[in-house]
């Protein structure tokens, strides 16, 4: 069973421009969620995607777009970056059913991007 | 909203100890989930144990055991006899019900936990 992997691992970018960020979620997950984590904070909710659409949006600015393909993997897309957008990019991958409290979310290592 | 509350930055525990890392959340929702995640410095974080909100026994997954207390709204983790490797940031989080759309997990602040030889 393959787990959760992102890429790049690291990315410097400058104040700006523009960054895409990749995920492939677990084998058999149909559900991406990405968070943001600043340095010393816990795990911001981005946004999640589910069957290729938007599912929930954490409180991040329209300049914070995602896709997620058919075969569940996704990119985290940012556009005009900003020196706060300098964070551990997170995502997770899950396997939605339609009822219940469902399954864990399962992490993947993570994007360090660094702005300047 | 939910809201996840870690009050302890960090701590300092000796080898082979038993210790206990704080977290009381804030809800509105009736059903819910209690998520305990390890994040070492390489930063994955990894899925440690999950509680129910309905569920009647508290969880334990080896020598992981959440101290669940509904009334108060706490959900303590446990970990027994820790080793070395125990040293990370441990994240308390919530999720609400998917019935209710709230499919985001809300993650507290974190505890960083060092375990001392």
């Amino acid at each position: 069973e393959t787990g959760v992997t992102q890429s790049p691992t690291h990315l410097i970018k400058t104040r700006g421009q523009q960054v895409t960020l990749r995920c492939s979620s677990q084998s058999g997950h149909n559900t991406v969620s990405w968070y943001q984590q600043a340095l010393g904070q816990g795990p911001q909710f981005i946004f999640q995607y589910y069957r290729e659409e938007e599912n929930g949006r954490g409180n991040f600015p329209p300049r914070f777009s995602g896709l997620q393909f058919p075969n569940y993997s996704s990119e985290l897309n940012v556009n005009a970056l900003e020196l706060d957008d300098s964070a551990l990019y997170l995502c997770a991958s899950s396997f939605r059913v339609t009822r219940g409290e469902g399954n864990e979310q399962f992490f993947g290592p993570g994007t360090r991007l660094t702005v300047l | 909203a939910q809201k996840i509350t870690q009050t302890q930055p960090g701590m300092f525990v000796q080898e082979k100890e038993a210790v206990t890392l704080d977290c009381t959340y804030d809800t509105s929702d009736p059903s819910y989930g209690l998520f305990w995640y390890k994040q070492p410095s390489s930063g994955e974080m990894i899925f440690l144990i999950y509680q129910g909100s309905y569920d009647q026994q508290n969880a334990t997954e080896g020598r992981y055991s959440l101290n669940f207390q509904k009334a108060r709204k706490s959900a303590n983790l446990v970990i027994s006899a820790s080793q070395l490797g125990d040293s990370a940031m441990y994240f308390c989080a919530m999720r609400g019900h998917r019935l209710f759309g709230n499919e985001k997990l809300t993650f507290g602040t974190g505890t960083r936990l060092t375990i001392i030889p």
